[in-house]
C-alpha cells in the first residue's frame, strides 16, 4: 500500500530565509506526487504536482519540489519565505484516484 | 467559476445526534470525493462518487456514515448517531472525468471543509 511520511509536524523559519519541508513516500508502482497547502480558514489548494518527466517541479507562490526516486523523496522548497506562507502543507500521493495524504507540516514564519 | 462549496462550515452537536453535511461540486464535475481529518491525524479518504454511483467507499469508517449523491449533483454525508470520535474536518473534492487515460490529470479541487464537533 502507498503511504506518505512528513517527518516534521512543525517548521519555524525566519522571514526571507529558505525552507525545506520533507516528504518521503512508499510505493511499488508509478508515483504521482502532490503538495497541497491549507491557509488559515481556507480549503486545500494544490501547490504543485509531479506526474512524470522533469524531476524538478515548480509550483505556485515560488515553491518547487524535487522528485528523487532513489531516496523516495519529494521535498518542498522555497528560497525565501514570507509571512503569507504561514499555512499547513500536505504531501500526498495518488492511488487509484484517491489521494493519500501525509500528516501535514505547519510552517511558522518568524518576523 | 464557483469552486467546491460545503455547508455548514461548522457544526457542533451532541453525541447521539444526527448531522448532515452537504457538498456542492464544481459544475460539470462527475467525480466527487469525501475526505476527513480527525484531530492530530492525516486527511483520509472516505469515498468516491462517479455521478450518482459509489465508485469506492472503502474509506467509510462504519455504517453510521451514509453518503448520497442523488441526481449526480450535490452530495450529502450523514452521520447517525454521531460519536465523539467523529469530530474533525470533513472535506469534499470534485474533479472532471478524463477517463482512465486521464489518471492523475483528474485534479481534485477541494472545498473549505466542514468542522464537526461532537460533544
Amino acid at each position: 500500500a502507498q503511504s506518505v511520511t512528513q517527518l516534521d509536524s512543525q517548521v519555524p523559519v525566519f522571514e526571507e530565509a529558505p525552507v525545506e519541508l520533507r516528504c518521503n513516500y512508499s510505493s511499488s508502482v508509478s508515483v504521482y506526487l502532490f503538495w497541497y497547502v491549507q491557509y488559515p480558514n481556507q480549503g486545500l489548494q494544490l501547490l504543485l504536482k509531479y506526474l512524470s518527466g522533469s524531476t524538478l517541479v515548480k509550483g505556485i507562490n515560488g515553491f518547487e519540489a524535487e522528485f528523487n526516486k532513489s531516496q523516495t523523496s519529494f521535498h518542498l522548497r522555497k528560497p525565501s519565505v514570507h509571512i503569507s506562507d504561514t499555512a499547513e502543507y500536505f504531501c500526498a500521493v495518488m492511488s487509484h484516484r484517491k489521494i493519500i495524504f501525509g500528516k501535514g507540516t505547519r510552517l511558522h514564519i518568524l518576523p | 467559476e464557483a469552486g467546491v462549496t460545503q455547508f455548514p462550515s461548522h457544526s457542533v452537536i451532541e453525541k447521539g445526534q444526527t448531522v448532515t453535511l452537504r457538498c456542492d461540486p464544481i459544475s460539470g464535475h462527475d467525480n466527487l470525493y469525501w475526505y476527513r481529518r480527525v484531530m492530530g491525524k492525516e486527511i483520509k479518504f472516505l469515498l468516491h462518487f462517479v455521478k450518482e454511483s459509489k465508485q469506492d467507499e472503502s474509506g467509510m469508517p462504519n455504517n453510521r456514515f451514509l453518503a448520497e449523491r442523488t441526481g449526480g449533483t450535490y452530495s450529502t454525508l450523514k452521520v447517525q448517531p454521531a460519536e465523539l470520535e467523529d469530530s474533525g474536518v470533513y472535506f469534499c473534492a470534485s474533479s472532471q472525468d478524463l477517463g482512465l487515460a486521464g489518471g492523475p490529470l483528474n485534479e481534485q479541487f477541494f472545498g473549505p471543509g466542514t468542522r464537526l464537533t461532537v460533544l
